[in-house]
């Protein structure tokens, strides 16, 4: 597809359980970011990564929290041991290097139970 | 510490009105300013965007206004409808570093 595609779109899990979130950003986008949405609530910063250059974890909440990027594409964020709190919809998006526009996906609802 | 911020959290404009949100930056490496409009359970998408070697942008009914010396730009929504109920987001981007900043949305709501 031409766009950023997340998925799941929506995934319920069980308070303690591990998730993964999937993002597939546009092709030869360099940059991907992912953020977290809480309920009719801004865009909270998780993660940055840029070409091969070392992610800008500084927005992961705790160390439940993870992502990598493989082959400078996919990306996978990991919620280790979820909890309650961490229900909010999970955002990605991309940018390359000469196009201005950070393209998001639909995001990824999760609800923990 | 937060790069962008934006205000208000939320608005309520009539019909036919003008919608007003502000943000403000304090990194002069910033060298892009777009705002993106989110609709209820839709990724958020760009909206219009603007560089600062101009003051103000003009796309239909949507305005950028840019002031480089106070750090602050604007979004102007003209003759404001149902349709545009939203939340908004200005971001700043610092070019060096080709990283996105975000605003911390403002929900729009333009009564019929």
């Amino acid at each position: 597809g031409a766009g950023v595609s997340q998925s799941p779109s929506n995934k319920v899990t069980e308070k303690g359980k591990d998730v993964e979130l999937r993002c597939d950003p546009i092709s030869g986008h360099t940059a991907l970011y992912w953020y977290r949405q809480s309920l009719g609530q801004g865009l909270e910063f998780l993660i940055y990564f840029q070409g091969n250059s070392a992610p800008d974890k500084s927005g992961l909440p705790s160390d439940r929290f993870s992502a990598e990027r493989t082959g400078g594409s996919v990306s996978t964020l990991t919620i280790q041991r979820t909890q309650q709190e961490d229900s909010a919809v999970y955002l990605c998006a991309s940018s390359s290097d000469i196009n201005t526009e950070a393209f998001f996906g639909q995001g990824t609802r999760l609800t923990v139970v | 510490q937060q790069q962008v911020k934006q205000s208000p959290q939320s608005l309520i404009v009539q019909k036919g009105g003008i919608s007003i949100i502000n943000c403000a930056y304090e990194n002069t490496a910033f060298d892009y300013f777009p705002w993106y409009q989110q609709f209820p359970g839709k990724g958020p998408a760009l909206l219009i965007a603007i560089r600062p070697d101009v003051s103000e942008k003009k796309e239909g009914r949507f305005t950028i206004s840019f002031n480089k010396s106070a750090k602050q730009f604007s979004l102007h929504i003209m003759d404001s409808q149902p349709g545009d109920s939203a939340t908004y987001f200005c971001a700043a981007r610092e070019d060096n570093f080709n990283k996105f900043y975000f605003g911390s949305g403002t929900k729009l709501n333009v009564k019929p």
